[in-house]
C-alpha cells in the first residue's frame, strides 16, 4: 500500500517570501503525484500533476513542483507568494492501474502581511 | 451546472438514522468518485464509478455505506445505522477521462455530515 507524508501542517509565511511545502510518499509501484489546493469554503482543487517525462512541473498560479524518486519526494514550491494563497495543500499519490487518490493529511499555508 | 454539485452541504442526524447525499457530476464525466474527510485529516478514497458500474469500491469501511448511479450521471450515497464515527465531509468528484485515468478531478464542496 502507498502512503504519504506532508510534514508540516502549517506554515506561516510573509507575503512575497519563498516557500516550499514538503511530500514524501512511500510506494512499492509506480505512481502518479499530485498537489491539490482547498481555499476556504471551496472545493478541492488541482495544482499541478506529475505523470511522466520531466520531474519539473509546473502547476498553475506560479507553483512548481519537482519530482525526485530516489528521496520518493514530490516537494511544491514557489518564489514568492500572495496574501491569496492562504490555503489547504494537500499532496495525493495513485497507483498506476488503480484511480483511487491517497491523500497526506495537509499542509496549511498562512500568508501574513 | 458548471461545477459538481453536492446536496445537502450540511446535514445532521441522529445515531442509528439513515442518510443520503447526492452527487451531480459535470455533464459527461463519466468518471464519479466518493471521497471522505474526517477533521484535520486528507480526504480518503471510499468508492469509484465509470459509468453505471462501481468500478472500485474497495474504500467502503463496511457494508453500512452503499452508493449508486444507475443511469451514469447523478451518484447517490448511502449511509445505515449512522454511527458517531460517520460525522466528515463527504466529497465527491468526477473527471472526464475514460480508462486512462490521468484526467483532472473536479471536486464539488462536499456534504458536511454529524451524527449525534
Amino acid at each position: 500500500a502507498q502512503s504519504v507524508t506532508q510534514l508540516d501542517s502549517q506554515v506561516p509565511v510573509f507575503e512575497e517570501a519563498p516557500v516550499e511545502l514538503r511530500c514524501n510518499y512511500s510506494s512499492s509501484v509506480s505512481v502518479y503525484l499530485f498537489w491539490y489546493v482547498q481555499y476556504p469554503n471551496q472545493g478541492l482543487q488541482l495544482l499541478l500533476k506529475y505523470l511522466s517525462g520531466s520531474t519539473l512541473v509546473k502547476g498553475i498560479n506560479g507553483f512548481e513542483a519537482e519530482f525526485n524518486k530516489s528521496q520518493t519526494s514530490f516537494h511544491l514550491r514557489k518564489p514568492s507568494v500572495h496574501i491569496s494563497d492562504t490555503a489547504e495543500y494537500f499532496c495525493a499519490v495513485r497507483k498506476t492501474g488503480r484511480r483511487a487518490l491517497t491523500f497526506g493529511s495537509g499542509t496549511r499555508l498562512q500568508v501574513q502581511p | 451546472g458548471a461545477g459538481v454539485s453536492q446536496t445537502p452541504s450540511n446535514k445532521v442526524t441522529e445515531k442509528g438514522k439513515y442518510v443520503e447525499l447526492r452527487c451531480d457530476p459535470i455533464s459527461g464525466h463519466t468518471a464519479l468518485y466518493w471521497y471522505r474527510q474526517s477533521l484535520g485529516q486528507g480526504p480518503e478514497f471510499l468508492i469509484y464509478f465509470q459509468g453505471t458500474g462501481a468500478a472500485d469500491d474497495s474504500g467502503l469501511p463496511n457494508d453500512r455505506f452503499f452508493a449508486v448511479r444507475p443511469e451514469g450521471s447523478v451518484s447517490t450515497l448511502k449511509i445505515q445505522r449512522t454511527e458517531r464515527g460517520d460525522s466528515a465531509v463527504y466529497l465527491c468528484a468526477s473527471s472526464l477521462d475514460g480508462t486512462s485515468g490521468t484526467g483532472e478531478l473536479f471536486f464539488g464542496e462536499g456534504s458536511r455530515l454529524t451524527v449525534l
